[in-house]
């Protein structure tokens, strides 16, 4: 059974600042999703990564993945409030089927 | 404007009813998906199907029901033996399943409150 698994759960950072949400899977893919989640709402697509290695980069926003390691940041450049929302990755282990396992989110906050 | 339709947006319902859900795509997407969500919590597939009269089980499948007579649309229908059916679901879209083509795009979801 595929695992996903997201750290922080949690993370409050200031304006300005830089971080990393790390999210680690247990079988293995080379198709691994990010998605932004705002309270209450649906979820927006931010990221795509389809191999080994891949980097895709918007804003302030960065993802990568190392399918060897098993292994997709999500990295935040210098932080503003408009990022505050929950982030989720999401793995296709069956390359065929698109069917996600999602992980648990992780819940940004970004104080003035 | 192209996009996915959930209704109703909020729905409540009495315990040992059975409810469908709505979700209608008009972006000519092959394949579509059912989510389900609790409170602090990622995802859960319940449902998906890649073609028109053609579905799959996926993880929490127990107590829902699901039919794909059109491309565009693919309701849910949430059944009296769902125990905890109250949740946020979502339901999504994507253009085929491989590669790119299986980028997911979702509804604005509809909240379902059973007592």
């Amino acid at each position: 059974e595929l695992k996903v698994e997201q750290n922080p759960l949690f993370l409050s950072m200031q304006e300005g600042k830089n971080y990393t949400i790390y999210c680690n899977y247990s079988t293995t893919s080379d198709r691994l999703y990010w998605y932004r989640q705002d309270p209450g709402k649906s979820l927006e697509s931010l990221f795509v990564l389809l191999s080994n290695g891949a980097v895709k980069q918007e804003g302030r926003l960065m993802a990568s993945l190392d399918t060897k390691a098993r292994l997709s940041t999500l990295h935040i450049t210098a932080a503003v409030h408009d990022l505050s929302a929950t982030y989720f990755c999401a793995v296709d282990a069956t390359g065929t089927a698109s069917k996600l396992t999602f992980g648990t989110g992780t819940r940004l906050q970004v104080t003035l | 404007d192209g996009g996915i339709t959930q209704s109703p947006k909020y729905l409540f319902r009495k315990e040992g009813q059975n409810v469908t859900l709505s979700c209608e795509q008009n972006l000519n997407h092959d394949a579509m998906y059912w989510y389900r969500q609790d409170p602090g919590q990622g995802l859960r597939l319940i449902y998906y199907s890649q073609i028109v009269n053609d579905f799959q089980k996926g993880d929490i499948a127990e107590g829902y029901s699901v039919s794909r007579e059109k491309k565009e649309s693919f309701p849910l229908t949430v059944t009296s033996a769902q125990k905890n059916p109250t949740a946020f679901y979502l339901c999504a879209s994507s253009i085929g399943t491989s590669g790119r083509r299986g980028e997911q795009y979702f509804g604005p979801g509809t909240r379902l409150t059973v007592t």
